[in-house]
């Protein structure tokens, strides 16, 4: 089955800073390829996805690239603010009724 | 659009006893999955069902089943409670990708944290 590796666990970046979690993934059957942010308590909210056919996709501060030749794709947030900070999981799916296999997720910390 | 609602949101019971969890998934979505999310062992998937279906299914013990009724709403029951059952349940529901009956992008809910004592 599909495996995903997902780094760095944890993250510690200043506020402003560039912050970018890698994801690896074994299936190359799979095409569909979100991003997850998970704030305490809460589920984990859907903040960006990309899929096969682009090799990057930009939604203001963030940004997600696909590099399918080496399975690996990657998420990207610049000028990062407080608000930022949240646990981000990376998954992979081959779409249709297939489900997505997780990553084990990276705890993004902020200092003001 | 209403967001994927899960109830209750707190749950404590003892080991041994039984449980069930309710998910109402985003109005028109068809698939329902289940995960189980622990600090260890990060997302687990346990099941997903379809028009009252189950489609897929995770590596989880018997204890753990789950159902969808006829307005995709969906429930899952965990028996004979572990204290390694502790854990947020997430619900997910995903709309029908145009033309097929595709999962795809998943929605969460907000999640049950059951704690077994």
């Amino acid at each position: 089955g599909e495996n995903v590796e997902q780094h760095p666990s944890t993250l510690s970046v200043q506020e402003g800073d560039s912050a970018v979690i890698k994801c690896t993934y074994s299936d190359s059957a799979s095409n569909y390829f979100p991003w997850y942010k998970q704030e305490l308590g809460k589920g984990p909210q859907l903040i960006i996805d990309i899929r096969s056919n682009v090799g990057e996709k930009k939604d203001q501060r963030i940004a997600v690239t696909l590099n399918k030749t080496a399975k690996h794709f990657s998420l990207h947030i610049t000028e990062t603010q407080p608000e930022d900070s949240a646990v981000y999981f990376c998954a992979a799916s081959k779409g249709g009724s297939y489900i997505p296999t997780f990553g084990r997720g990276t705890s993004l910390i902020v200092h003001p | 659009k209403a967001g994927v609602t899960q109830t209750p949101r707190y749950l404590i019971k003892t080991r041994g006893q039984q449980v069930t969890l309710s998910c109402s998934p985003i109005s028109g979505h068809r698939s329902v999955s289940w995960y189980q999310q622990t600090p260890g062992q990060g997302l687990q998937f346990l099941f997903e069902y379809f028009s009252e279906t189950q489609r897929n299914k995770g590596n989880f013990p018997g204890r753990f089943s789950g159902r969808q009724f006829s307005n995709s709403r969906s429930e899952m029951n965990v028996s004979t409670l572990e204290l390694g059952d502790s854990a947020l349940y997430l619900c997910a529901s995903s709309p029908p990708i145009s033309g097929s009956a595709g999962t795809d992008t998943q929605y969460f809910g907000p999640g049950t944290r059951l704690t077994v004592l």
